[in-house]
């Protein structure tokens, strides 16, 4: 079975642009998270759907935002991009009070 | 707030037994995760806990107490591609996300 796809799979941004990351889960999924991790720390969550409505929001910053789609799929608008978003951005789905599959993430470089 | 600790690191040999604690004080209690990951990799799922008790799956273990706020991960039969980093996560009680221990970076020697 298909797991998590993420794209694109490595984005490299200058100061203040925008990028978008794009994340399908897996089908029959009903809940859909966002998480941020830096060099060398654990994946900080930011966000999440559940049935296409958010659902908890954890540390995003204001200049991001997220949205789930009809079809499920679900993109993290990023503005105002700053050296310290380079990071990896994993896409996880899972049902709920389950376990969370990752995606293989987006390596995002803001240069 | 949520507060989940585990050793940064760990160094074990090839065909030993590693033990990784991870300790929690959460709001709630839904279920504890063990999470594998390689660098620059996403994290695979590992084992799930949400009753007290031991649960085997092949070389892993996991067990957990909840009246303790505490879990390990057991790792047997060591083979050098498990060297990764070892995440603990809770699933708390008042949230449907899971929160990260920081990891346990683990080293398996020849």
């Amino acid at each position: 079975a298909a797991g998590v796809i993420q794209s694109p799979r490595h984005l490299i941004k200058e100061k203040r642009e925008t990028a978008t990351l794009k994340c399908y889960p897996i089908s029959r999924h009903d809940t859909v998270y966002w998480y941020q991790q830096g060099p060398g720390q654990d994946p900080q969550f930011l966000i999440s759907f559940y049935e296409k409505m958010q659902s908890d929001k954890g540390s995003i910053p204001d200049r991001f935002s997220a949205q789930q789609f009809s079809d499920y799929h679900s993109e993290l608008n990023m503005s105002s991009l700053e050296l310290g978003d380079s990071a990896l951005y994993f896409c996880a789905s899972g049902e709920r009070n389950t376990e969370a599959f990752f995606g293989q993430g987006t390596r995002l470089t803001v240069v | 707030g949520q507060n989940i600790d585990q050793p940064t690191e760990m160094t074990a040999t090839e065909g030993a037994i590693v033990q990784i604690n991870c300790t929690y004080q959460t709001s709630g209690f839904n279920g504890l995760f063990w999470y594998q990951q390689h660098a620059g990799e996403a994290p695979t799922f590992l084992s799930y806990n949400v009753l007290d008790g031991l649960e085997e799956k092949g070389r892993f273990s996991s067990f957990l107490s909840r009246s303790k706020g505490y879990s390990y991960l057991l790792l047997k039969e060591l083979q050098m591609k498990d060297s990764a980093s070892y995440l603990c996560a809770v699933l708390p009680g008042s949230a449907r996300q899971l929160t990260f221990g920081s990891g346990t970076q683990l080293t398996v020697l020849p």
